[in-house]
């Protein structure tokens, strides 16, 4: 069994462009989450999709957006980079929500994205 | 808001040693606990987990008590060896969505 998988491993983009991060949740999974771990930090909560839709968001700007497949996969895109957005993106996945409460999620290896 | 506090690492033992990291939290409702562990250069892997007042998680040699009269679950461990040089991190979950504190570097010496 597959855990959760992301792509690609590492990336190297310049201030000002835009990245897009991919996600395989763990079979069986319904909900992808997003994470940012900053260098020597815990990871921050970015947001959560559930059934293709955004269904809770943490203090992220409107830059950070994602999108959720009708197989579950999710991306998240990172509009005009900054350089403070250089950190590890992870990934998580966990049950449909309703079925489990307050559930553990599973993390992919992440995205090491370094701004240039 | 909901947030978790854990002791400031590095923490730096012998092989064998005893091992207490501290953590501990403040939620609404009724949350989830967790440590995860990130090992060099890897994502995160769950070690355990409490989901109510007074469980015991535990996995590996590793275990904490979920303690609801003083919000707290300590990481402990009887007998470290130097595979568990690693980054601990205790976490919560309330409405699917994790809270992560800072997390603890651990340096085990053979």
């Amino acid at each position: 069994d597959a855990g959760v998988t992301q792509s690609p491993t590492h990336l190297i983009k310049t201030r000002g462009q835009q990245v897009t991060l991919r996600c395989s949740p763990k079979s069986g999974h319904d909900t992808v989450s997003w994470y940012q771990q900053a260098l020597g930090q815990g990871p921050q909560f970015i947001f959560q999709y559930y059934e293709e839709e955004e269904r809770q968001r943490g203090n992220f700007p409107d830059r950070f957006s994602g999108h959720q497949f009708p197989n579950y996969s999710s991306e998240l895109n990172v509009n005009a980079l900054l350089l403070g957005d250089s950190a590890l993106y992870l990934c998580a996945s966990s049950p449909v929500p309703g079925q489990w409460t307050n559930t553990e999620a599973f993390f992919g290896q992440g995205t090491r994205l370094t701004v240039v | 808001g909901d947030s978790v506090t854990q002791m400031e690492g590095p923490v730096t033992l012998s092989e064998e040693a005893f091992l207490t990291i501290n953590c501990t939290y403040t939620a609404t409702g009724y949350p989830s606990l967790f440590w995860y562990v990130q090992y060099p250069g890897e994502g995160l892997q769950l070690l355990l987990k409490a989901t109510k007042a007074d469980d015991k998680g535990s996995n590996k040699g590793f275990e904490a008590t979920y303690r609801k009269e003083t919000t707290s679950f300590h990481l402990e461990k009887g007998s470290v060896q130097v595979s568990d040089s690693a980054v601990y991190f205790c976490a919560l979950s309330v409405a699917d969505k994790i809270i992560f504190g800072k997390g603890t570097r651990l340096h085990i010496l053979p």
